[in-house]
């Protein structure tokens, strides 16, 4: 099983500053199976990045996603209120199932 | 609108099942996938399981192997989930997530992806004695 680990584990900035998250898996993922997702708290996660960098329809530019391999990155270039949250990776894995990460938690400094 | 409308809050005691049900709408339920994704409180998300719903083949987490069932109606556009032998382990929310079932061919190669895009709200399954 592909294990995910998220880092940091929590994130203390402020709106307007540079957020970059690191998702690194255990054994290299085909980047179409990685995904990031956005939770509040209260609230179903919701869908941010496919396939390590494509955004999901109505998702901010300020949000991008990169990397390949073991290595992908979630950056938010200028953070706005609403972004803080908890932020989770996910892969799909060569046993057919998905794993998710420990999550970052981007909180207001 | 595109839309997954999850059952109610459930209160069970150990040993018992659980079966959640999740209504699609506002898009042709057989042309996607749905997941099973489960969050305890204060915990990462934890994927169950999933079933294509056009064809109704299934794939379950190896943790939940043998006390999970997903099934779905695709004449009420429903999915179900049922976890049976419930422990207080087992007390969390549990959501459905539609999959798209992206395959993008590229020189003849076919590339998969696999995210969820549309979240149903969560269901609170509480194991209490």
């Amino acid at each position: 099983e592909i294990v995910l680990t998220q880092s940091p584990g929590t994130l203390s900035l402020s709106p307007g500053e540079r957020a970059t998250l690191s998702c690194r898996a255990s054994q290299s993922v085909s980047s179409s199976y990685l995904a990031w997702y956005q939770q509040k708290p209260g609230q179903a996660p919701r869908l941010l990045i496919y396939g390590a960098s494509s955004r999901a329809t109505g998702i901010p530019d300020r949000f991008s996603g990169s990397g390949s391999g073991t290595d992908f990155t979630l950056t938010i270039s200028r953070l706005e209120p609403e972004d803080f949250a908890v932020y989770y990776c996910q892969q799909y894995g060569s046993s057919r199932e998905l794993t998710f990460g420990g999550g970052t938690k981007v909180e207001i400094k | 609108q595109v839309q997954l409308v999850q059952s109610g809050a459930e209160v069970k005691k150990p040993g018992a099942s659980v079966k959640v049900s999740c209504k699609a709408s506002g898009y042709t339920f057989t042309s996607y996938a749905m997941h099973w994704v489960r969050q305890a409180p204060g915990q990462r998300l934890e994927w169950m399981g999933w079933i294509n719903a056009g064809n109704g083949n299934t794939k379950y987490s190896q943790k939940f192997q043998g006390r999970v069932t997903i099934t779905r109606d695709t004449s009420a556009s429903t999915a179900y989930m049922e976890l049976s032998s419930l422990r207080s382990e087992d007390t969390a929310v549990y959501y459905c997530a539609r999959d798209p079932l992206i395959v993008v061919v590229v020189a003849a190669t076919n590339y998969y992806y696999y995210y969820m895009d549309v979240w149903g709200k969560g269901t609170t399954v509480t194991v209490s004695s």
